[in-house]
């Protein structure tokens, strides 16, 4: 089983549209929970860490629901812009190391 | 500018011919590490550093080496490049689980092995 697991996609909305992602982790232990984005050929950026009581950052939500361990990820009023791969990562600490863990993604168009 | 920088952008080489790729970081950084990217297989840990002169594998790490004797940097070195290392591969650096951040990535590499 997968450390982190994703639906890669592809997701394709038009322009002002909602669009929510979600990502299943299966270390309970897991410690640090972010959202990264992709654009094509190029590195991850962060695009939001994710805290258990939730957070915003203008249009995206992030949420982390250690119960049933998964994250999402919350995109309104999408733009032509938002076009790219989202990254689902848990960060895990213990005694084999210090890891952290990718999705392969989701990717998402947004079309105009 | 806090940055990660790796070298080259982009490399073509022939199977065994030894290859280093440099990255280095102005961040003062304890914790980086090294992925590669490969279509539907997502980025996979190839190994990773959480202070000077301590390095652990991640989940690929066969066919690789790295060291770490300055904190800023983290170079990858294959000793003897194959075929199926051709692929992307991103450094990264974080300040460490004891304070909140995530990584950041340098540009990345695109290997190619002939």
């Amino acid at each position: 089983r997968k450390e982190v697991e994703q639906d890669p996609g592809p997701f394709n909305v038009p322009e002002g549209a909602t669009v929510a992602f979600n990502c299943t982790y299966s270390n309970s232990a897991s410690q640090s929970f972010f959202w990264y984005r992709q654009d094509c050929r190029k590195e991850p950026k962060l695009l939001m860490s994710v805290y258990s009581s939730g957070n915003e950052d203008g249009r995206f939500t992030a949420q982390l629901n250690r119960a049933s361990q998964y994250i999402s990820l919350l995109i309104r009023d999408s733009k032509l812009s938002d076009s790219a791969t989202y990254l689902c990562v848990v960060n895990y600490s213990g005694r084999t190391g210090n890891q952290f863990y990718f999705g392969t993604g989701t990717s998402l168009t947004v079309i105009p | 500018e806090a940055q990660v920088t790796q070298n080259p952008r982009y490399l073509i080489t022939v199977t065994g011919k030894k290859l280093t790729v440099t990255c280095s970081q102005n961040m003062n950084h304890e914790y980086m590490s090294w992925y590669r990217q490969d279509p539907g297989l997502g980025l996979r840990q190839i190994y990773y550093s959480m202070n000077v002169e301590v390095t652990d594998k991640g989940d690929v790490p066969e066919g690789y080496k790295v060291s770490r004797k300055e904190k800023r940097n983290f170079p990858l070195i294959l000793e003897s490049p194959s075929p199926n290392q051709t692929s992307l591969y991103f450094c990264a650096s974080s300040p460490g689980l004891t304070r909140a951040g995530g990584y950041t990535f340098g540009s990345g590499t695109r290997l190619t092995v002939v």
